[in-house]
């Protein structure tokens, strides 16, 4: 599967606890973004790389959150001392170079709960 | 910043019966369109997409959407639905940069 890969699929942890997450986008993309998915809302916005540099970092990003994709492939992002706030689906996608005029394609996220 | 609203939070409907969900968003200029559907237990995937051109846009399993620009618009539609179409779509904005605007989505429900 060339898809964009997520890991892990599902994630339980304690309030307090750091957890991170992996995301191999397609390898040919440069372009990567993360986005938080809760119960009956669409996906919003996190962060975006173009190759290795975090190019935008959205306000819902709070300083326990960091993102990084240290080659320009795959990248992480880690939360630091969770709450019950942070639990949600996590995605990542990924885009070609092209102008405007290029589609996103997603994972299949990582549902974190935190308990 | 940009707002998408989608009308419906969740639709029922039988098999052969047709589908329309609304999407609207608020800022204009330059925009690229598109609805994603997620199937139970799946990703995302992308259904259509408009980025210029005709505003009548066909994607994959029958589906289509049209832009109407002074309505800020871009609905998507299906003749006859099947069971298989039931799932979650959201439409999804972008404007002059790089990141999408979703709608909060529809679950669609299709009974056989």
């Amino acid at each position: 599967d060339t898809g964009v890969s997520q890991n892990p699929r599902h994630k339980i942890t304690k309030r307090g606890q750091n957890v991170t997450f992996r995301c191999d986008p397609i390898s040919e993309h440069n372009r990567l973004y993360w986005y938080r998915q809760t119960l009956g809302q669409g996906p919003e916005f996190l962060t975006y790389f173009q190759n290795e540099a975090q190019l935008e970092k959205s306000r819902l990003l709070s300083d326990r959150f960091s993102a990084e994709r240290p080659k320009g492939s795959f990248s992480t992002l880690e939360i630091q001392r969770t709450e019950q706030g942070d639990s949600a689906m996590y995605l990542c996608a990924s885009s070609a170079t092209g102008g405007q005029n290029t589609e996103a394609f997603f994972g299949q996220g990582t549902r974190l709960t935190v308990v | 910043a940009q707002s998408v609203s989608q009308h419906n939070h969740h639709v029922i409907l039988s098999e052969a019966a047709s589908l329309e969900l609304g999407c609207n968003y608020s800022y204009g200029g330059t925009v690229n369109l598109f609805w994603y559907v997620q199937y139970p237990g799946q990703h995302l995937q992308l259904l259509l997409k408009y980025f210029s051109g005709d505003p009548l846009v066909k994607g994959i399993k029958g589906f289509e959407a049209e832009f109407i620009k002074s309505k800020f618009s871009f609905n998507l539609r299906k003749p006859s639905v099947q069971w298989s179409d039931t799932a979650e779509y959201f439409c999804a904005v972008k404007n002059n940069d790089y990141k999408l605007s979703f709608g909060a989505g529809t679950t669609v429900t299709v009974r056989a």
